[in-house]
């Protein structure tokens, strides 16, 4: 297992259009965290799933935002209508159960809006 | 969650001891204190874990007082690619499945020559 992966690793895009992000975790675990993160501050916590399950969505930051993960083994994050301020890396953790020590994370999407 | 307040930058020499104290005055009884490293352009790596007093593992050590307030993380030795942030966390891990990992601004450590 080569850890959790991210694909594409950069994306710019066009104000307005639509973009999606994929993201493999590790293949036992069954937890699944999408984080947004701009320059300067640290990750920010979108939502998570627990196997295809998607527990927590509130904190997606709006209804542009939506997030799969169909058959609890890959996720995907789309961002509908992108706008210049979704400009962000994107970053994918996966775990076993939430034990605290175990997140690991992907290396990012890192996505442009022009 | 409890509020956590680390220095947002320190700087210090190869070869050096370099500790970083994170402040988490409202911790809860069930909370544990992880600490994760990040390099640009990558995610969040796991350093350590710890509840109470001391916790040292291959890359660095966690020291907790006994009033678990505070937690200060000791890298020993640094070198130039420990150039870094550093984020301190506090949640329940075994709380029920809805600990979420959540970060602050991390504290950025640049290691000189």
């Amino acid at each position: 297992d080569t850890g959790v992966s991210q694909n594409p690793r950069h994306k710019i895009t066009k104000r307005g259009q639509n973009v999606t992000f994929r993201c493999d975790p590790i293949s036992e675990h069954n937890r699944l965290y999408w984080y947004r993160q701009t320059l300067g501050q640290g990750p920010e916590f979108l939502t998570y799933f627990q196997n295809e399950a998607q527990l927590e969505k509130s904190r997606l930051l709006s209804d542009r935002f939506s997030a799969e993960r169909p058959k609890g083994s890959f996720s995907t994050l789309e961002i509908q209508r992108t706008e210049q301020g979704d400009s962000a890396m994107y970053l994918c953790a996966s775990s076993l159960t939430g034990n605290g020590d175990g997140y690991t994370f992907g290396s990012g999407t890192r996505l442009t809006v022009v | 969650l409890a509020k956590t307040t680390q220095p947002i930058s320190m700087d210090s020499y190869e070869g050096q001891e370099v500790n970083i104290t994170c402040s988490h005055n409202n911790i809860a009884t069930n909370d544990y204190i992880t600490w994760y490293q990040q390099f640009p352009s990558q995610g969040p790596r796991f350093i350590i874990q710890g509840y109470k007093t001391k916790v040292t593992n291959e890359v660095a050590s966690l020291f907790i007082p006994a009033d678990r307030k505070s937690s200060t993380l000791s890298l020993p030795r640094v070198s130039l690619s420990d150039t870094a942030v550093y984020y301190c966390l506090v949640g329940d891990p075994a709380s029920g499945g809805s600990y979420i990992p959540t970060f602050g601004r991390g504290t950025s450590l640049i290691v000189h020559p």
